[in-house]
């Protein structure tokens, strides 16, 4: 059985930063795209992050609302994903969801996370 | 970024009614199109990929269709467990996007 679990949210304030992880168990992680999707309160989802495998140079992609603040990472030793997310606005508050997809397969999202909340005022 | 726009934003229906919620995408997607149902405090659940790929355990009454730039998700005959919001998303192009979602609620 996949399970993804998000870790390491909270209360941060505008400016600050925040680091989420995602541990993975059940599934090839090595040879897996690790990724990250968000949904405001009452809003759509937004996908935000992806960090492929070793086997493509774990290169790593961002939607252009997180370029240069966020940056995902992975740590194929510990089966875990990671978010860290810089100059934090208000904007960014919302449930934060770590999925997986096949590397070098479609990017559809079979297996998600339970969500993980990160919320960013004064 | 490639956008999707989902119509109606919200559906008022009754059980055993026939659903049908469309999406809309600014470029040709080709067939790379998935969708989503997610229940309240819970994270999505994949329904169909590539348009019209039924995923393991998806009842039958789930059906998709389109090709390009319109695509459909039909429920032929909704049932208790179906009151939701749906969301497609294409995976033709980085970023990734999704439609801004659909929420079916009981008429």
């Amino acid at each position: 059985e996949v399970q993804l679990v998000e870790s390491g949210g909270g209360l941060v304030q505008p400016g600050g930063s925040l680091k989420l992880s995602c541990a993975a168990s059940g599934v090839t992680f090595s040879g897996s795209a690790m990724h990250w999707v968000r949904q405001a309160s009452g809003k759509g989802l937004e996908w935000i992050a992806r960090v492929r495998s070793k086997a493509n140079n774990y290169a790593t992609t961002y939607a252009a609302s997180v370029t240069g603040r966020f940056t995902i990472s992975r740590d194929d030793s510990r089966n875990t994903a990671y978010l860290q997310m810089n100059g934090l606005q208000t904007a960014d508050t919302a449930i934060y969801y770590c999925t997986t997809t096949d590397d070098g397969g479609n990017s559809i999202f079979k297996y998600w996370g339970q969500g993980i909340l990160a919320t960013v005022s004064s | 970024d490639i956008q999707l726009t989902q119509s109606p934003s919200t559906l008022s229906a009754s059980v055993g009614d026939r659903v049908t919620i469309t999406c809309r995408a600014s470029e040709n997607i080709n067939r790379w199109l998935a969708w989503y149902q997610q229940k309240p405090g819970k994270a999505p659940k994949l329904l169909i990929y590539t348009t019209s790929n039924l995923e393991s355990g998806v009842p039958s009454r789930f059906s998709g269709s389109g090709f390009g730039t319109e695509f459909t998700l039909t429920i032929s005959s909704l049932q208790p467990d179906d009151f939701a919001t749906y969301h497609c998303q294409q995976y033709n192009t980085y970023s990734l996007t999704f439609g801004g979602g659909t929420k079916v609620e009981i008429k």
